[in-house]
């Protein structure tokens, strides 16, 4: 069975530009989550779609917006990028987000760089 | 708010020996708790796992062991092999659903 696939996995961009990350969960999956990692702060979550429907959203700016399709792919989008939004942004799947099983599988991630 | 903490960023130890990696928690609402292993350039791998209803969870080389009145828990890894070298984070999920906290991480290296 594939991995969660993201895309790109590298992206440089500048200040006040935006981007879309996009990812592709485990077949099957239907919960999609979105993280971002960086040195000071750790991996924090962003959201979380489940159903095309956003189920649980972390304490970052309305800059930060997702999507998930019909098929479970999701994409998220970060626009007027600033210097603090450089990370490595981490897309996770699971199944229904059941309370007998809390396992995440992780994407490689997308190294974004705003300069 | 720092729900759940790794209060060490680092450990070294001997090939062969034990590594033992901690983790300790505030929110006492949290029922369930994860360990995750990551390498530089991938995303995080799961390890192992823990429900609150139990005090020891063991697969294989590794086994957690959770303090519910502590509001502790460990992961032992024996013995420790250089393909264990990575940073470990632990976590535990919140709202019922897929929103994991992760703690800071630590760096473990196992030396041959």
């Amino acid at each position: 069975k594939a991995g969660v696939t993201q895309t790109p996995r590298y992206l440089i961009k500048t200040r006040g530009q935006q981007v879309t990350l996009s990812c592709s969960p485990i077949s099957g999956h239907r919960s999609v989550s979105w993280y971002q990692q960086t040195p000071g702060q750790g991996l924090q979550f962003l959201f979380e779609y489940f159903s095309e429907t956003q189920r649980n959203k972390g304490n970052f700016p309305g800059r930060f917006s997702g999507r998930q399709f019909s098929n479970s792919r999701s994409e998220m989008n970060v626009s007027t990028l600033e210097l603090g939004d450089s990370a490595l942004y981490l897309c996770a799947s699971s199944w229904f987000g059941d309370r007998l099983s809390y396992e995440q599988y992780f994407g490689p991630g997308t190294r974004l760089t705003v300069t | 708010d720092q729900q759940v903490k790794q209060n060490s960023p680092s450990l070294s130890v001997q090939e062969g020996r034990i590594s033992i990696l901690n983790c300790d928690y505030t929110n006492s609402m949290f029922d369930y708790f994860l360990w995750y292993k990551k390498y530089p350039a991938e995303g995080p791998t799961f390890l192992i796992s823990i429900s609150s209803i139990k005090d020891k969870n063991e697969d294989g080389r590794f086994t957690v062991f959770l303090n519910k009145s502590a509001k502790h828990l460990s992961l032992h890894i024996v013995p420790s092999q250089p393909g264990d070298s990575a940073v470990y984070f632990c976590a535990a999920p919140r709202n019922a659903g897929n929103m994991l906290t992760f703690g800071g991480g630590t760096r473990l290296m196992v030396k041959p």
